[in-house]
């Protein structure tokens, strides 16, 4: 089976301070992987999604960054962290149909347990 | 710009009844709506998906409806119990490499 890790769960960094999260998946390979950002009484907020190693497309244009440098990681980053950027951050994958892997995906998109980031 | 609506309002909802959740969306042709349920602290964990052809879609004590014509989902919950209390969001996505657009969900809270 098919499961997907975030780490760290929580995170408390002071403002300018640099930023990574990482997120793995395990049990499926060439999936599509995403970023969202879900801020306190808000929805998600998709930030970056990948469709293939080195494939980054950004959504929101902001001070973050996003890598995938093997097929199944997928790593959120920042040189310097503002306040606005605290925030629960999901990480999401989904897979994808058809020959190889190729192809339109199923659709459905299963997330991390997140991680609690606080800017300070 | 395209908009999902779900009543940011939380739902109070007696334990036994039917709870019934909606999602207006605008600007947008969707492929598809999809439905998450979402508990305090944790990721959104899928529960069902609707297609543009399809009416209706149930799963257990699950039902959801999709008329594309009004651009509304309802997601219905029937003999709600305590333990669906959460926050249910509505997505939707056009196909194609996903990008999914999520509303920003209704507290649903089931009282015994």
């Amino acid at each position: 089976s098919q499961t997907i890790h975030q780490w760290p769960a929580t995170l408390v960094q002071p403002v300018g301070s640099p930023l990574s999260l990482e997120c793995t998946v395990e049990g499926t390979s060439n999936p599509n992987l995403y970023w969202y950002r879900q801020a306190a009484g808000r929805g998600l907020q998709l930030l970056f999604y990948s469709v293939g190693i080195g494939q980054i497309s950004s959504e929101v244009p902001q001070n973050l960054s996003a890598s995938r440098p093997q097929d199944r990681q997928f790593i959120l980053s920042s040189k310097k962290l503002l306040l606005s950027d605290s925030g629960f951050y999901l990480c999401a994958w989904s897979p994808k149909q058809g020959l190889a892997g190729q192809g339109p995906s199923t659709d459905t998109q299963y997330f991390g347990p997140g991680t609690r980031l606080t800017v300070l | 710009s395209q908009k999902i609506e779900q009543n940011s309002e939380a739902l109070n909802i007696q334990e036994g009844k039917t709870a019934t959740l909606t999602c207006n969306y605008t600007n947008y042709s969707p492929a598809y709506l999809q439905w998450y349920r979402q508990d305090p602290g944790r990721g959104p964990v899928f529960l069902l998906l609707i297609r543009e052809n399809e009416k209706e879609k149930r799963k257990e004590r699950l039902k959801v409806t999709f008329d594309t014509t009004l651009k509304q989902s309802l997601f219905h919950i029937t003999a709600s119990q305590p333990a669906d209390s959460a926050t249910y969001l509505c997505a939707l996505g056009s196909g194609g490499y996903q990008k999914v657009t999520f509303g920003t969900g209704t507290k649903l809270q089931v009282i015994p």
